[in-house]
């Protein structure tokens, strides 16, 4: 099976502190998403990488930033954490190729700014 | 006009009732039509994928794809309280090696014992 981890199920963190969310995947995917769950709007893509070093903007890029530096990890990092980023974030993974079109989801990290 | 819109919900229905969840789309693209479930405080997992048009059965559910009608639907068939989720319609277009999804808002169902 699939297994995407994410580090933290549940972070607190104060406005302006700069945070760091880690996504890890076990299949090999060449693609990695992050998302953010807001009640009311869905599942919005932030960012997305469809290869090591490589990122594209999502739909919601502004006030985040992404690393992969190995295939496996993809970190997403708020740069100054600002009370509306307080929200549910999801990483996902896909295969390339065959497949490409099924997304497999962590469990999430429900971040709550102060 | 939004992509993909979904009936907002929330549905809350006895137990052993048939549910049917539905998704229009706008974009005449979509090849690919996915249903994932999520549990409260949980991350979406895969219930029901198709490929362009037809009918799928796995067990209880059934995903229904009518592209004339640019319209899905995911039906459940005597439904039990462990069925209670939040149910997610998605789906992409052809885009050669990568693709991304386009997700609907999601509907919260709640199966009464």
């Amino acid at each position: 099976d699939v297994k995407v981890t994410q580090s933290s199920r549940y972070l607190v963190k104060r406005t302006g502190e700069k945070v760091f969310l880690e996504c890890v995947q076990d299949m090999d995917h060449e693609n990695m998403f992050w998302y953010r769950q807001d009640p009311g709007l869905g599942l919005r893509l932030i960012y997305f990488s469809y290869d090591v070093k490589m990122k594209e903007k999502g739909d919601i890029p502004e006030g985040y930033s992404v690393s992969r530096e190995k295939k496996e990890r993809f970190s997403l990092i708020l740069e100054s954490a600002s009370t509306n980023q307080t929200s549910m974030y999801l990483c996902a993974s896909s295969p390339q190729g065959q497949g490409t079109e099924t997304q497999y989801f962590g469990p999430g990290t429900r971040l709550l700014v102060l | 006009q939004k992509e993909v819109e979904q009936d907002p919900g929330p549905l809350s229905v006895p137990e052993g009732a048939i549910v049917s969840l539905n998704c229009t789309y706008s974009n005449s693209a979509f090849q690919y039509f996915m249903w994932y479930r999520q549990y409260s405080r949980k991350g979406p997992e895969l219930l029901m994928y198709t490929y362009s048009s037809g009918n799928k059965e796995d067990g209880r559910f059934t995903a229904q794809v009518d592209k004339s009608s640019k319209y899905i639907s995911l039906f459940i068939r005597d439904s039990q309280p462990s069925d209670s989720a939040t149910y997610l319609c998605a789906m992409s277009h052809p885009t050669g090696a990568n693709s991304k999804l386009t997700f609907g808002k999601g509907i919260t169902l709640s199966v009464r014992p």
